[in-house]
């Protein structure tokens, strides 16, 4: 499975935009890029996913590097309701209908006023 | 819509005991999976499932740990007989197929004396 690597954890003022890094380098041509956030004491919640291309939705944007070596997820209005836990996954999905995403610990998002 | 319904919420029981969890997933999802979060981790996927068979058990400890999906639509995680280490929280999640992005429910909290 491909690894990610992301930082154990970042602050951020109320109001202004969060970048959360992530490095996936050993990724495959066909593995997606997916985000999910896990707030204290919830179950974790799907925010974005990608393969090539930059993504938007209402949530976040993803932006993948050409190399798809890395992405970046950005909140860009963060709120004291966007402090969790940021999980980046490749997720591989694999014959017979598997599809499996390997959690790591992610990124603590403290926002803060 | 409902969410991914779990429960117990909390359960707390000593070493040897069994303990059961349910799920039920979001209606019309073929797809659901049930993971296991430690204190301080990421989660951990246990079992797949897609309607009611199995794709990837390679991660569930079957001397101890059953699952099962009868009728592909809810589910239940047995744990036979539990020990020390067993204590985390369990996630149930779910997805239209399995290509597509998982919900998660709130998990039930495990604890082993």
């Amino acid at each position: 499975d491909a690894k990610t690597t992301q930082p154990p954890s970042m602050d951020c003022a109320e109001g202004r935009a969060a970048n959360l890094p992530c490095n996936h380098s050993t990724i495959s041509g066909n593995e997606y890029v997916y985000w999910y956030r896990q707030i204290h004491s919830q179950g974790p919640q799907y925010i974005i996913h990608g393969l090539k291309n930059n993504e938007t939705n209402e949530m976040a944007s993803l932006i993948i590097t050409e190399d798809r070596k890395s992405s970046t997820l950005i909140l860009p209005h963060a709120t004291l309701r966007d402090t969790a836990v940021y999980y980046c996954i490749v997720r591989v999905t694999f014959t017979g209908g598997g599809n499996k995403l390997t959690f790591g610990t992610g990124t603590q998002l403290k926002v803060e006023l | 819509e409902a969410g991914v319904a779990q429960s117990p919420r909390y359960k707390i029981i000593e070493k040897r005991q069994s303990v059961a969890f349910w799920c039920n997933p979001i209606s019309g999802h073929a797809t659901l999976y049930w993971y296991q979060q430690i204190l301080g981790q990421g989660p951990k996927l246990l079992i797949q499932f897609q309607n009611n068979g199995v794709v990837d058990d390679s991660q569930l400890p079957k001397d101890r740990f059953s699952a099962e999906r009868l009728k592909g639509v809810d589910s239940t995680l047995k744990i036979q007989p539990a020990k020390l280490e067993d204590s985390a929280v369990y996630l149930c999640a779910s997805s239209l197929e399995y290509y597509n992005e998982q919900f998660f429910g709130p998990g039930t909290r495990l604890t082993v004396l």
